[in-house]
């Protein structure tokens, strides 16, 4: 099943500073994972992936690790912007027969106040 | 195209009609998929498409709920005898599919109300 509350979380930082967002996947045989960035009324769009023979990936202002030990997935962006406010996700994929399938945490909703 | 395009964007319906939701993938992406996001909530698998053939629908939640891809290109996704907790945004995404993880690629969604 999914890691899920009933209440989205929520970041507030200041433009500039350095944000973390958090994931707990639960299945264990998952080994591809993304982050996703949804802005209000669009649909999500691809920040950065990593394997699981991976625990961590940097891409432009971001970084995402992945703590398999813990099932615990976290998205850095550094320098914050206000053009990054949104929602963002998780997802995760456990290959074999779920190709096909992404499994999606519930979403942390990312304010950054100028 | 440049990206996965959705249609219509909005759609109002009355309780009990039927109403059929568009999506034109990537060029050369032979995976489809859909998914249902509802009012403040994460995305929701609904069903696969490799080529014309669905591996995994597992995701649909009646059998009010049909979807079809002809031409290994545009799929239609249907909601029959629509209720109104099937209001909700339906996210269509594609990638290059075959045996290889990839990320997905969304288009805007279908935002579905039903009175």
């Amino acid at each position: 099943g999914e890691s899920v509350g009933l209440h989205l979380p929520t970041l507030s930082v200041q433009e500039g500073d350095n944000s973390i967002i958090n994931c707990a996947y639960s299945n264990s045989a998952s080994d591809y994972f993304i982050w996703y960035k949804q802005e209000s009324g669009k649909g999500p769009q691809f920040i950065i992936d990593i394997r699981s023979n991976m625990d961590k990936r940097q891409g432009q202002r971001v970084t995402v690790l992945l703590n398999k030990t813990v099932k615990h997935l976290s998205l850095q962006i550094a320098a914050t912007q206000p053009g990054d406010s949104a929602v963002y996700f998780c997802a995760e994929n456990a290959g074999g027969t779920s190709y096909g399938k992404l499994t999606f945490g519930q979403g942390t909703i990312l304010t950054v106040h100028p | 195209g440049a990206g996965v395009s959705q249609s219509p964007s909005n759609k109002v319906t009355e309780k009990g009609k039927d109403v059929e939701l568009r999506c034109d993938p990537i060029s050369g992406h032979t995976a489809l998929y859909w998914y249902r996001q509802s009012l403040g909530q994460g995305l929701e698998f609904l069903i696969y498409f490799q080529g014309n053939s669905a591996p995994d629908k597992s995701g649909l939640p009646s059998d009010r709920f049909s979807a079809e891809r002809t031409g290994g290109s545009v799929s239609t996704l249907t909601i029959q005898r629509t209720q109104q907790e099937d209001s909700a945004v339906y996210l269509c995404a594609s990638n290059r599919g075959g045996r290889t993880q990839e990320t997905q690629y969304f288009g805007p969604g279908t935002r579905l109300l039903v009175l």
